[in-house]
């Protein structure tokens, strides 16, 4: 079973704000990332050592982290952007999946 | 151009072994490990363990130990995961994906592996 947990479900406004959260025992101590899955495509990396942004990620993808729980933010929400979102704690050792959580943009 | 490519959909049947490959192109193959993901049909992500092709060290993940193998093969710049004796429960689709920078930048296409009777 996944030891990170994110909320299953977010809906959003186009336009709007998404804030996506991660929580884990000693997410503090580990490098949380973040990842973007659309329907029949493999994962796509977001977000990596907490709050990097890989060139060509578009700039509304953002990422920080408080204490044990990393936040993945997605800002000026489009349609493009329903999909699943999974992060991930990296710790050099292990590196196991969030739960998923699935964005909807009604 | 980072590249990784897997093998074909594979449809088994239980206790059947099985081997699929990941060929990693267009970046130093033994400097950067390869992580192995499932994902089981309508589920989420689960990682599965991480190889380093530079001398075929492995790490699983606990629920993967003694499940599956990680190997390499150098020479033809290709990572491989295998089964010994599938289940039903092996049906899923499987990701290699490159690690770097502590997340997971190139990902392959997936292999359909499909155990049935």
């Amino acid at each position: 079973s996944s030891e990170v947990s994110q909320p299953p479900s977010v809906s959003v406004s186009p336009g709007q704000t998404a804030s996506i959260t991660c929580s884990g025992d000693n997410l503090g101590q580990k490098y949380a990332c973040w990842y973007q899955q659309k329907p029949g495509q493999s994962p796509l990396l977001l977000i990596y050592q907490d709050d990097q942004r890989p060139s060509g990620i578009p700039e509304r993808f953002s990422g920080s982290k408080s204490g044990n729980t990393a936040t993945l933010t997605i800002s000026g929400t489009q349609a493009v952007d329903e999909a699943d979102y999974y992060c991930q704690a990296w710790d050099g050792h292990t590196a196991p999946f969030g739960t998923g959580t699935k964005v909807s943009v009604l | 151009e980072v590249q990784m490519v897997q093998s074909g959909a594979e449809l088994k049947e239980p206790g059947e072994s099985l081997k699929i490959s990941c060929k990693g192109s267009g970046y130093s193959f033994t400097t950067h490990w390869i992580a192995w993901v499932r994902q089981m049909p309508g589920k989420g992500l689960e990682w599965m363990g991480i190889i380093w092709p530079r001398d075929s060290d492995a790490r699983y993940s606990p629920s993967f130990r003694g499940q599956v193998t990680f190997s390499v093969d150098k020479s033809v710049t290709t990572a491989y995961l295998q089964w010994s004796s599938l289940k039903a429960a092996d049906t899923a689709i499987y990701y290699c994906a490159r690690q770097a920078d502590s997340g997971l930048d190139s990902w392959g296409q997936g292999t359909l592996v499909t155990v049935s009777s």
